[in-house]
């Protein structure tokens, strides 16, 4: 089976400050491996997306994350946040073939000012 | 175009009381999943539909819990005798490809159940 670990439930950073999101999964077969944003009041999106190819990924808004296969990690990057970040960002994973996604427990990302 | 839509947006349930909660997916998506987001978790698979096949139900905690899809578009799902750990958010989800490779799953708002 596949796990997820977010090693961090509350992550506070002042605006353009950089910040990190840590996830790290668990599988003995191949996975896709995603970062989903929630922002206040409103449904999961999908943020960007590891398939295969290059390891490095990144979304439009300036986040990129990095899949690592010998750490088992997909850590989530932003040089330099913006208020408009504050969300709660969730790591997960599919096996490849498969349909179901496994989420991590999610870390809350608050900017202050 | 229109999202994946979910009805009712909260329902607030006495303990022992059946309820039912609506998924309208994307037109035209093959696929439809049902997730459930304690307060403070991830959300954990529930089941997930492949037209009106359930294909996979083993995230369903009890017998309690049911699904349908009949005619391969609008899902319900169903609990019997709401418990007070049943209180949760219920996130319906939808993708386009029937099989194989990478399918986007694209979430509707979500049910927030709170169970008293």
């Amino acid at each position: 089976a596949q796990s997820v670990t977010q090693l961090d439930s509350q992550v506070p950073v002042f605006e353009e400050a950089p910040v990190e999101l840590r996830c790290n999964y668990s599988s003995s077969v191949s996975v896709y491996l995603f970062w989903y944003v929630q922002y206040p009041n409103q449904g999961l999106q999908l943020l960007l997306k590891y398939l295969s190819g290059s390891t490095l990924v990144e979304s439009i808004n300036g986040f990129e994350a990095e899949f690592n296969k010998s750490q088992t990690s997909f850590h989530l990057r932003k040089p330099s946040v913006h208020i408009s970040d504050t969300a709660e960002y969730f790591c997960a994973v599919s096996v490849q073939g498969a349909q179901k996604l496994v989420f991590g427990q999610g870390t809350r990302l608050t900017i202050n000012p | 175009g229109a999202g994946v839509s979910q009805s009712p947006r909260y329902k607030v349930a006495k303990r022992g009381q059946d309820v039912a909660l609506r998924c309208d997916p994307i037109s035209g998506h093959v696929s439809l999943f049902w997730y459930q987001q304690a307060l403070g978790q991830g959300p954990e698979f529930l089941t997930y539909f492949q037209n009106e096949a359930q294909l996979d139900k083993s995230g369903l905690p009890s017998d309690r819990f049911f699904a349908e899809r009949p005619e391969g578009s609008v899902s319900t799902l169903k609990i019997q005798r709401t418990q007070q750990e049943d209180s949760a958010v219920y996130l319906c989800a939808s993708s386009l490809v029937v099989a194989g490779g990478y399918n986007e799953q694209f979430f509707g708002p979500g049910t927030r159940l709170t169970v008293l």
